[in-house]
C-alpha cells in the first residue's frame, strides 16, 4: 500500500458529462501529480501541485482542471467528456520536488460511453 | 524535447531465466532515473539512481545507471511468474518533472 488514496475506483459516465476524481497524498507529502494512462500507452503527465499551488502543466486539455486544497488533497475535474477520455487516471505524491520517488495511488478507471 | 525510450517493448521468458531491460534517455537538467513495476494497477517504486556506475540491488533485481552514455538497465535474475508485469523507466528533470517511458511488458512462463 503506497499510502496514496484515490476515489472512486471506477467511473462510468456518458459523453458530455463532468466528473471529479479525488486524491489524498501520503502523509507528509506536499506534492501531487496527476497522470493519464490510456490502453497500452505510457503515463502522460497532466498537472502538478505543490502545497496548494500549481507548479507544472503537461498535456492537460482545457476541459480538464485540478486543484489542491489546504489539507493537501487534490481533485481533478474532467468536463465535456469525450469517448477518448476513457483511461486510467493516476494520482501520485512525493515529499517535494524530484529528489524523492513518486508514490502512486491505485487509479480511477474512467469509462465514457 | 525530453524523452525516454525503453526496449524491448515486450519479452517472454521462462522461469529461472535472467532478463535485462533497457532504458535510454535524452533530457536537459537530468537529476535521477527511476524504475517502477506495474502489475494490474498502480506502478510501484523499485529503484532511484542518481550516480553513474553504482549498482542498486534488491533481492533478484538490480539496476545501474550510465550518465555518460545516457542509459540504465534493470536486471532480473532467476525470474518467477510473479515478476510478470510492465516495467517503467522514468527520469526526473529539474525540480518538478518526472517523465515516463512506455514500458517493457515482461511475461514469465512457468
Amino acid at each position: 500500500d503506497s499510502g496514496v488514496t484515490q476515489t472512486p475506483k471506477h467511473l462510468i459516465t456518458a459523453t458530455g458529462q463532468r466528473v471529479t476524481l479525488r486524491c489524498s497524498p501520503r502523509s507528509g507529502d506536499l506534492s501531487v501529480y496527476w497522470y493519464q494512462q490510456s490502453l497500452d500507452q505510457g503515463l502522460q503527465f497532466l498537472i502538478q501541485y505543490y502545497n496548494g499551488e500549481e507548479r507544472a502543466k503537461g498535456n492537460i486539455l482545457e476541459r480538464f482542471s485540478a486543484q489542491q486544497f489546504p489539507d493537501l488533497h487534490s481533485e481533478l475535474n474532467l468536463s465535456s467528456l469525450e469517448l477518448g477520455d476513457s483511461a486510467l487516471y493516476f494520482c501520485a505524491s512525493s515529499v517535494w520536488g524530484t529528489n524523492s520517488p513518486l508514490h502512486f495511488g491505485n487509479g480511477t478507471r474512467l469509462t465514457v460511453t | 524535447e525530453d524523452k525516454v525510450v525503453q526496449s524491448p517493448l515486450s519479452l517472454v521468458v521462462h522461469e529461472g531465466d535472467t532478463v535485462t531491460l533497457n532504458c535510454s534517455y535524452e533530457v536537459t537538467n537530468f537529476r535521477s532515473l527511476l524504475w517502477y513495476k506495474q502489475e494490474k494497477k498502480a506502478p510501484t517504486f523499485l529503484f532511484m539512481l542518481t550516480s553513474s556506475g553504482i549498482e542498486k540491488k534488491s533481492g533478484r533485481l538490480s539496476s545501474i545507471l550510465d550518465k555518460k552514455e545516457l542509459f540504465s538497465i534493470l536486471n532480473i535474475t532467476a525470474t518467477q511468474t510473479g515478476d510478470s508485469a510492465v516495467y517503467l523507466c522514468a527520469f526526473t528533470s529539474g525540480t518538478y518533472k518526472y517523465i515516463f517511458g512506455t514500458g517493457t511488458r515482461l511475461k514469465v512462463l512457468a
